[in-house]
């Protein structure tokens, strides 16, 4: 069974441009989470999607935007680019079959982003 | 903002000693999971234990729950160089949504 994908693995930006992170979950998984990794403030939950809906939101501005399909892969946009937003975005997925959250999640590898 | 933290901030043993991670949080949860992380990879799930459970073993990973005093123990026993990581505990308490301590560097020497 294929683990979760992201894509792209690397990627730099300017300030000021907007970015899209793509994640694949495993297969038949319904939730979908993002997670920004720094070393200064450590992992941080984003958002969580369920079947095609935000169902939980981090402390994030509004430039932090995502979204699912209906295949549940999801994407990840960031507008605006600053400096600070130089991290691992990571990507998980889980099975919650029951819609009841209380799951496992499945870690993707990460899209390190570097804001020049 | 995280919810807890987790305690030593790094740790230093050889091999064939045991590790023990300790991790506190603030909040009513649902589980707490602990995960680990290679040199700023992604994050490989070690084991999840639910708030009504105190004790789960998985291979040479043994966790702990106490829910009273807010805090979870991650053991592993008989380490080896490969367990060289990072290792974060994570609480979940709203659908998947997870919020993970500062971590512990564990280092284990050959």
């Amino acid at each position: 069974k294929a683990g979760v994908t992201q894509t792209p693995r690397y990627l730099i930006k300017t300030r000021g441009q907007q970015v899209t992170l793509s994640c694949s979950p495993i297969s038949g998984h319904r939730s979908v989470s993002w997670y920004q990794q720094t070393p200064g403030q450590g992992l941080q939950f984003l958002f969580e999607y369920f079947s095609e809906t935000q169902r939980n939101k981090g402390n994030f501005p509004g430039r932090f935007s995502g979204r699912q399909f209906s295949n549940s892969r999801s994407e990840m946009n960031v507008s605006t680019l600053e400096l600070g937003d130089s991290a691992l975005y990571l990507c998980a997925s889980s099975l919650d079959r029951l819609r009841r959250g209380n799951t496992e999640a499945f870690f993707g590898q990460g899209t390190r982003l570097t804001v020049v | 903002s995280q919810q807890g933290e987790e305690d030593p901030q790094a740790l230093s043993i050889q091999e064939g000693e045991n590790a023990t991670m300790n991790c506190s949080y603030k909040t009513s949860i649902n589980n707490l999971q602990w995960y680990r992380q290679n040199s700023g990879r992604g994050l490989v799930h070690l084991i999840l234990i639910r708030s009504n459970e105190r004790e789960k073993h998985s291979g040479r990973l043994r966790v702990t729950l106490d829910t009273s005093k807010k805090s979870s123990s991650l053991l592993i026993t008989a380490s080896r160089a490969a367990d060289t990581a990072s290792y974060f505990c994570a609480t979940n308490n709203a659908g998947n949504m997870l919020t993970f301590g500062g971590g512990t560097r564990l280092m284990v020497k050959p």
